[in-house]
């Protein structure tokens, strides 16, 4: 089975500020990992994701996450945010093998972001 | 390109009645998912198509939801008889093929009151 822990509810910035936003996950086999974002009324947007290879993978809207095997940990981080940013982000895992490809999801990290 | 459409985006109805939502995914797009998500929680997998076929349907209470995918385009989500926890948003998404699904694209979701 797998499962993703979000440590942080809510994150609360201000502009131009770095953030960090949190993910472990647990899983028996190798693993894909994504972060989406979902804005107010809105449904999900792929952020970025980690398939294989460079363990620095870089997404949209100048996000950048980090996949560390030996911490099974996937932390999402953008060097200045902007107000624009404020949403709920979401990180997600998919198990590699098997039959069934299933994306589990964390319980999600509100960032706010402040002027 | 058109994302995935879903309607109606909003829908408040009394517990004991039905409901039912559409889905039409991205043209091409052979897997198609249904996604329960409560408030202040992750999106939770309902149900999983490719083409017409259920490919995994064990988090659905069957009891009262059922869902269709008919010629492997659009499909239905239903709900019958609504329960007040039954109070969601929920999300449809399609990808390529199954062997793709971290590449899920989502529409922008039916809010559910159950009141």
């Amino acid at each position: 089975a797998q499962s993703v822990t979000q440590l942080d509810s809510q994150v609360p910035v201000f502009e131009e500020a770095p953030v960090e936003l949190r993910c472990n996950y647990s899983s028996s086999v190798s693993v894909y990992l994504f972060w989406y974002v979902q804005y107010p009324n809105q449904g999900l947007q792929l952020l970025l994701k980690y398939l294989s290879g460079s363990t620095l993978v870089k997404g949209i809207n100048g996000f950048e996450a980090e996949f560390n095997k030996s911490q099974t940990s996937f932390h999402l981080r953008k060097p200045s945010v902007h107000i624009s940013d404020t949403a709920e982000y979401f990180c997600a895992v998919n198990c590699r093998g098997g039959s069934n490809y299933k994306l589990t999801f964390g319980k999600g990290t509100l960032l706010t972001v402040n002027p | 390109e058109a994302g995935v459409a879903q309607s109606p985006r909003y829908k408040i109805i009394e517990k004991r009645q039905s409901v039912a939502f559409w889905c039409n995914p991205i043209s091409g797009h052979a897997t198609l998912y249904w996604y329960q998500q409560i408030l202040g929680q992750g999106p939770k997998l309902l149900i999983q198509f490719q083409n017409n076929g259920v490919v995994d349907d064990s988090q659905l209470p069957k009891d009262r939801f059922s869902a269709e995918r008919l010629k492997g385009v659009d499909s239905t989500l239903k709900i019958q008889p609504a329960k007040l926890e039954d109070s969601a948003v929920y999300l449809c998404a399609s990808s390529l093929f199954i062997y793709d699904s971290y590449e899920q694209y989502f529409g922008p979701g039916t809010r559910l009151t159950v009141t």
